[in-house]
């Protein structure tokens, strides 16, 4: 069974402080994991890759756990232009790896709060 | 700078009416995707191209059809509209051949009544 699971919150959070939060996924053969971001009543987009050894960007760090099968997502100084929808993704494939084989959680929804 | 674009952005149907839905990528995408997202249930794959000339079902096909024209464009047509395909439906592309990462398009939000 695809599975990836998310909290959908809402994460209400002050501006300045620091948000994490988690996303499990339960097929440990799954290869490849990204996080998108959707704004309210728009297209998601690619926010970052997860790679194996954890990858930073800017305020944004993103980690791998495959032992315990879980991506997470750190917001460091959080802004009022962060809130929004963050869907974790997975690819699920057992083949070929297309993004046809690509899972999407429902999403967590981060409110910074000024 | 147009990446992916759709066709209409709302449209609102009766049940039993058909429409298409229009996509066209100008990135050199291979792979091609149509994906519908509700309230609580995430994104869903209905239909993808892994390559012109090819299409295939994702997870929730039934009451759609869908055309890949040419590498560019790719449509999803309901033949006749159910009240419970009421969503949003997302057009995405991919550069194909193992390559995740999706580009979307703005969305179409559809009603039926």
């Amino acid at each position: 069974r695809k599975e990836v699971e998310q909290d959908p919150g809402p994460f209400n959070v002050p501006e300045g402080a620091t948000v994490a939060f988690n996303c499990t996924y339960s097929n440990s053969a799954s290869q490849s994991f990204f996080w998108y971001r959707q704004d309210c009543r728009k297209e998601p987009k690619l926010l970052m890759s997860v790679y194996s050894s954890g990858n930073e960007d800017g305020r944004f760090t993103a980690q791998l756990n495959r032992a315990s099968q879980y991506i997470s997502l750190l917001i460091r100084d959080s802004k009022l232009s962060d809130s929004a929808t963050y869907l974790c993704v997975v690819n699920m494939a057992f083949t070929g790896g297309g993004a046809d084989g690509l899972t999407f959680g429902k999403g967590t929804h981060l409110i910074i709060q000024p | 700078n147009a990446g992916v674009t759709q066709t209409p952005k709302f449209q609102v149907l009766k049940t039993g009416q058909s429409m298409t839905l229009q996509c066209a990528q100008d990135m050199n995408h291979n792979s091609m995707y149509w994906y519908r997202q509700d309230p609580g249930m995430g994104l869903r794959l209905i239909y993808y191209s892994a390559s012109e000339g090819t299409t295939d079902k994702g997870e929730v096909p039934n009451g759609y059809n869908v055309s890949r024209l040419n590498k560019r464009e790719f449509s999803l047509r309901l033949e006749s509209a159910a009240p419970s395909q009421t969503s949003v439906y997302f057009c995405a592309s991919s550069a194909g051949s193992g390559a995740n990462v999706l580009t979307f398009g703005a969305g179409s939000r559809l009603t039926v009544l």
